[in-house]
């Protein structure tokens, strides 16, 4: 069964840290890995994609690797601010369907 | 461009009654999938269209089903309620056609809320 775990599951920082979301997957053939974030009661709005030939993507204060030797990925947020306060939600596709499979979510907590 | 559009936003239905929700895709893109987000299962995935063919379906009951039109809006259609039907469905569209190696644009989807 393909699985995508997330760890922690809830976080809570204060402003202007920097931190590390982490998602694990058990499947080594996938096509690229999303990373999306979630307010509560609302749809999901894609943050990065990465490819599966590619290491890393930046965006702003956002970057996120790929290891797909290891199955990882890591969401990196520099100077975290109340605003990323969200449910941040990574997702796979891969196999020979068109897919998403997603794991269960980080809820992230930055304080003033 | 507009976004993925969802309507309604908000339904409340009954046991034993059935529902469609509408989906309508970013300008331009060609597939549409359908998810079901609950805080005990997380996103599952239900179905995926592309040129008015399911291309993959998610382990869901046959009272799940869906079509697609071909102007590319989609449909998804709920027969005889349950009360674990209740969710957050969301639609996302992408202009992929082949190996799903697009970004997925999801829609702000539709409350169900059956009792």
């Amino acid at each position: 069964k393909q699985e995508v775990t997330q760890i922690p599951a809830a976080l809570s920082v204060p402003e202007g840290e920097n931190l590390v979301l982490n998602c694990s997957f058990t499947d080594s053939a996938i096509y690229n890995l999303q990373w999306f974030r979630q307010d509560p009661g609302k749809g999901l709005t894609s943050l990065l994609l990465i490819q599966s030939s590619q290491r890393e993507q930046t965006s702003g204060r956002l970057n996120a690797s790929l290891d797909k030797s290891s199955g990882r990925s890591t969401l990196y947020i520099a100077a975290s601010q109340p605003g990323d306060s969200a449910t941040y939600l990574c997702a796979y596709s891969g196999g020979s369907n068109y897919k998403l499979t997603f794991g269960k979510g980080t809820l992230l907590t930055v304080n003033p | 461009k507009a976004g993925v559009t969802q309507t309604p936003r908000y339904l409340i239905k009954t046991r034993g009654q059935q529902v469609t929700l509408s989906c309508s895709p970013i300008s331009g893109h060609r597939s549409v999938s359908w998810y079901q987000q609950t805080p005990g299962q997380g996103l599952q995935f239900l179905f995926e269209y592309f040129s008015e063919t399911q291309r993959n379906k998610g382990n869901f009951p046959g009272r799940f089903s869906g079509r697609q039109f071909s102007n590319s809006r989609s449909e998804m259609n709920v027969s005889t309620l349950e009360l674990g039907d209740s969710a957050l469905y969301l639609c996302a569209s992408s202009p992929e056609g082949t190996s799903g190696r697009a970004r997925q644009f999801f829609g702000p989807g539709t409350r169900l809320t059956v009792l």
